[in-house]
């Protein structure tokens, strides 16, 4: 079993649309985070959640939205997509208390 | 904002020979994690260290963690093709949510 999971893998959508990437573990860990790789593999925070709060990163644009369904999925929202959208996202997740997070495969999303 | 500068950005080294890669910041962080990416994949963890000073070995690869905890290096000894890829350091922040910092990443290449 895939201890992290996203879907889809790749993603190719147009400019002004509305698209979900999804993000499953069954680590039973109780914080999950998003990540954004741009093209020269820099790899920024987006979001970090547990069940208890949400904190995002300032500069990442409103048009982006976590929605965790249940402590074992972490969803990706983005409304209104932009080209500089196009990137590579990386779920991961963290038990508490530990230090260690365990990255999903990544979903390149491309925008045209 | 805390930043993380990695050093150097690209290595092409033939096997058997040995590199260090070095993680800097002005910043002090709870905890420093190197990871090493292949393409298409995320991340995957290969150490953390927390203490000042620490040193951590993995077979050929030996961690340092700086005694002020702002910068950290990593050393290869006898390099194989099999260690080629993008090699991650990652300090993470003091709280809760143990957000992490990347540095801009190495891409190491060893030649057969």
């Amino acid at each position: 079993d895939t201890a992290v999971s996203q879907t889809p893998k790749y993603l190719v959508t147009q400019m002004g649309n509305d698209k979900s990437i999804k993000c499953e573990q069954n680590l039973g860990h109780d914080t999950m985070y998003w990540y954004k790789q741009d093209s020269k593999k820099f790899l920024k925070i987006m979001f970090s959640y547990n069940n208890k709060e949400l904190i995002i990163n300032e500069t990442v644009p409103n048009r982006f939205s976590p929605k965790s369904p249940d402590k074992a999925h972490l969803n990706l929202h983005i409304n209104s997509l932009e080209l500089g959208d196009s990137a590579v996202y990386f779920c991961a997740t963290r038990q508490g208390g530990t230090y260690e997070q365990y990255f999903g495969p990544g979903t390149r999303l491309t925008v045209t | 904002t805390q930043l993380l500068e990695q050093s150097p950005q690209f290595l092409s080294i033939q096997e058997g020979e040995n590199l260090t890669v070095y993680c800097n910041s002005s910043s002090v962080f709870s905890s420093l994690q190197w990871y090493r990416q292949e393409p298409g994949e995320g991340p995957v963890l290969l150490v953390t260290v927390v203490t000042g000073g620490e040193v951590k070995k993995l077979k050929r690869l030996t961690f340092q963690f700086g005694d002020a905890r702002k910068d950290s290096s990593l050393h290869i000894t006898a390099a194989q093709p099999g260690d080629t890829g993008l090699y991650l350091c990652a300090g993470a922040g003091v709280g809760s949510a143990r957000q992490l910092t990347f540095g801009s990443g190495t891409q190491l290449t060893v030649l057969p």
